[in-house]
């Protein structure tokens, strides 16, 4: 299995230009996970998906947008960038086992806002 | 209100010391806790997740402990290598699928 895969790795955008960070599992995972960490700051919930077709909000959904169409994948969309968006965000896979969670992070995407 | 606090925000220890990091929770109704390990930009791996009937668990050269009434957990390491170096964050999570609660983590710096 490749696990969580992220893409692009790293990007360079404008004040309210757009893009579509990029999520894919291929773990068969019900539950996906969009957080931003901030430089010395603890990872933030932007959003959650709990299986194909559902998401909700998490602690920071401003500014984002989310789609589940299929299980493997959960891009996170940003219509307008600003420069409070520049951070570095992982996307997270994962499943429950009687009762338990196991959670599995990507390698992260770096974004810069100018 | 749910939050974890990790303490020291920052360590340097000596390459083959040992060195624990704390860290302290107010989540509830609690379900498990995690420690991760961060490199330097990679996503968090995970090490070690304890439910609240165990009080440790250890994994190679890491040992974490959960006092579930006092809210405490530590990540014990032992024998440091310069591979130690990293954050490490402390995960609570509540029941539910979106209820984790991250602290801000302890970035350890192993020295040779």
């Amino acid at each position: 299995n490749a696990g969580v895969t992220q893409t692009p790795k790293f990007r360079i955008l404008k004040i309210g230009q757009s893009m579509t960070l990029q999520c894919t599992q291929d773990m068969n995972h019900n539950y996906m996970y969009w957080y931003r960490q901030d430089p010395g700051m603890g990872l933030k919930l932007i959003y959650y998906s709990v299986g194909a077709g559902i998401t909700d909000k998490g602690e920071v959904p401003n500014g984002y947008n989310v789609s589940r169409s299929t299980t493997e994948d959960f891009p996170l969309r940003l219509e307008l960038a600003a420069p409070s968006q520049t951070s570095v965000y992982f996307c997270a896979s994962s499943y429950l086992r009687e009762g338990q969670e196991t959670q599995y992070f990507g390698p992260g995407t770096r974004l810069l806002v100018l | 209100k749910n939050q974890v606090e990790q303490s020291p925000q920052s360590l340097i220890i000596l390459e083959g010391k040992n060195c624990t990091l704390q860290c302290n929770y107010t989540v509830s109704p609690f379900s498990n806790l995690r420690w991760y390990k961060q490199d330097t930009g990679r996503g968090p791996v995970s090490l070690t997740i304890m439910t609240f009937s165990e009080n440790t668990k250890s994994n190679g050269r890491y040992t974490a402990t959960l006092d579930a009434d006092t809210k405490q957990s530590s990540l014990h390491i032992t024998a440091s290598q310069l591979s130690d170096s990293a954050s490490y964050i402390c995960v609570v999570s509540a029941f539910g699928a979106n209820n984790l609660f991250f602290g801000t983590g302890t970035r350890l710096t192993v020295i040779p």
